[in-house]
């Protein structure tokens, strides 16, 4: 597997604070994103980056922030939290070769009263 | 953006059944994804493909490129199999932004 590290995996915070997610990768992916999966909506992206300091909005940006200093870690920002982001988050990686397809995190549960 | 519809949304079966799960898309594209979900856990990407059919022990994925459908099928099903199967597709014009279907809520009985 592509050895993909979310941390934490739960958290629980109040409105209005700061929160930083961190997805760790070991094989070297240029690609990676993050998703936010809720009832009756399937996974939607956040954001994605392509290559260190390269990154892109995806379809539910708004309120979330990303940073990519080095390959093997992207943060996913909060900058202040509010109870509509309450979901789980999934880091992926993708080599983009050939048809290999995503790699997933196991999921990070956040709760923001 | 491409529209992608899976169904059904909600499948029971007994074990030994054959499954067959259906995603249709809106937009031509290069490659579809399928993916499982068990319950409370992470996703494991199952398949992508681009044409024809792949397969991986009793799992089966085909697609159809000129209807712009693919199925998923699982022969001899088995309660294991009971998960979620998502089916991805590329957002028009690029091959790495994913838009997932809903999914589909599998339960296999013994």
């Amino acid at each position: 597997d592509a050895g993909i590290t979310q941390s934490p995996r739960h958290k629980v915070t109040e409105t209005g604070t700061p929160v930083t997610l961190r997805c760790h990768q070991t094989e070297n992916h240029r690609y990676m994103y993050w998703y936010r999966q809720d009832p009756g909506h399937g996974l939607r992206l956040i954001h994605y980056s392509y290559g260190v300091k390269d990154t892109d909005k995806g379809e539910v940006s708004d309120g979330y922030s990303v940073s990519r200093s080095k390959t093997e870690d992207f943060l996913l920002t909060l900058e202040s939290a509010t109870s509509s982001q309450t979901s789980v988050y999934f880091c992926a990686t993708d080599s983009r070769k050939g048809d290999q397809p995503q790699h997933f995190g196991d999921g990070t549960r956040l709760s923001i009263l | 953006k491409n529209e992608v519809e899976q169904s059904p949304q909600n499948l029971t079966a007994q074990e030994g059944e054959f499954i067959t799960i259906n995603c249709s898309y809106s937009v031509g594209i290069s490659a579809l994804h399928w993916l499982q979900q068990h319950p409370g856990g992470g996703i494991v990407s199952l398949f992508m493909l681009s044409s024809g059919k792949k397969k991986h022990g009793r799992l089966i994925a085909t697609i159809n490129i000129q209807e712009k459908h693919s199925s998923l099928h699982i022969t001899a099903s088995h309660p294991r199999d009971s998960a979620v199967y998502i089916c991805a597709a590329p957002q028009g014009g690029s091959n790495y932004k994913l838009t997932f279907g809903k999914g589909t809520l599998l339960t296999v009985n013994p």
